[in-house]
């Protein structure tokens, strides 16, 4: 089976802007969630989709938003982007299970 | 503030020598677990912990959990080169996919 596939793997962006970010899930897993992880805060949760709905939610702006198509498939948006967004962006798939399985991430860097 | 936070240490061993780490959480939880990464790149499961068992072997790994002080510990035995990377606990938060991470623990292990 593949891995959770996470893309872009680096994106640069300026300060203002907005990114996507994708991730596909392992084949069969329903519930995807997403993580930042930055060098001063660490891992923080962002948010978990399960069948195209979202079940959880971190302590982020709204400006942070996330979406799951009915494939499973996940994407993550940031709008007006701020220097303190940029940081390592995982996500993870599971099944009805505790453990996770996580992408290589994304690294966004805002300018 | 998050549970799970291991001890901030960083820990250089030379290859072949034992590698324990800690972890410390506030509040009741059900499972704790460790998951690897490797700079920069997706965090890896390594074992879970529920919170009815006091030790579990994976391999090279040993996990015990005291639920009486809120800790738990990692060994890794007979360390390898390939051990370097950072150590991460984990306790779920709000639900079984919304994990809260300590700061992770940096090992070093020298050939």
């Amino acid at each position: 089976k593949a891995g959770v596939t996470q893309t872009p793997r680096y994106l640069i962006k300026t300060r203002g802007q907005q990114v996507t970010l994708s991730c596909s899930p392992i084949s069969g897993h329903r519930s995807v969630s997403w993580y930042q992880q930055t060098p001063g805060q660490g891992l923080q949760f962002l948010f978990e989709y399960f069948s195209e709905t979202q079940r959880n939610k971190g302590n982020f702006p709204g400006r942070f938003s996330g979406r799951q198509f009915s494939n499973s498939r996940s994407e993550m948006n940031v709008s007006t982007l701020e220097l303190g967004d940029s940081a390592l962006y995982l996500c993870a798939s599971s099944l009805p299970s505790e453990k996770l399985f996580f992408g290589s991430g994304t690294q966004l860097s805002v300018l | 503030s998050q549970q799970g936070e291991e001890d901030p240490q960083a820990l250089s061993i030379q290859e072949g020598e034992n590698a324990t780490m800690n972890c410390s959480y506030k509040t009741s939880i059900n499972n704790l677990q460790w998951y690897r990464q490797n700079s920069g790149r997706g965090l890896v499961h390594l074992i879970l912990i529920r919170s009815n068992e006091r030790e579990k072997h994976s391999g090279r790994l040993r996990v015990t959990l005291d639920t009486s002080k809120k800790s738990s510990s990692l060994l890794i035995t007979a360390s390898r080169a390939a051990d370097t990377a950072s150590y991460f606990c984990a306790t779920p938060s709000y639900g079984n996919n919304r994990l809260a991470f300590g700061k992770g623990n940096q090992v070093v292990v020298i050939p």
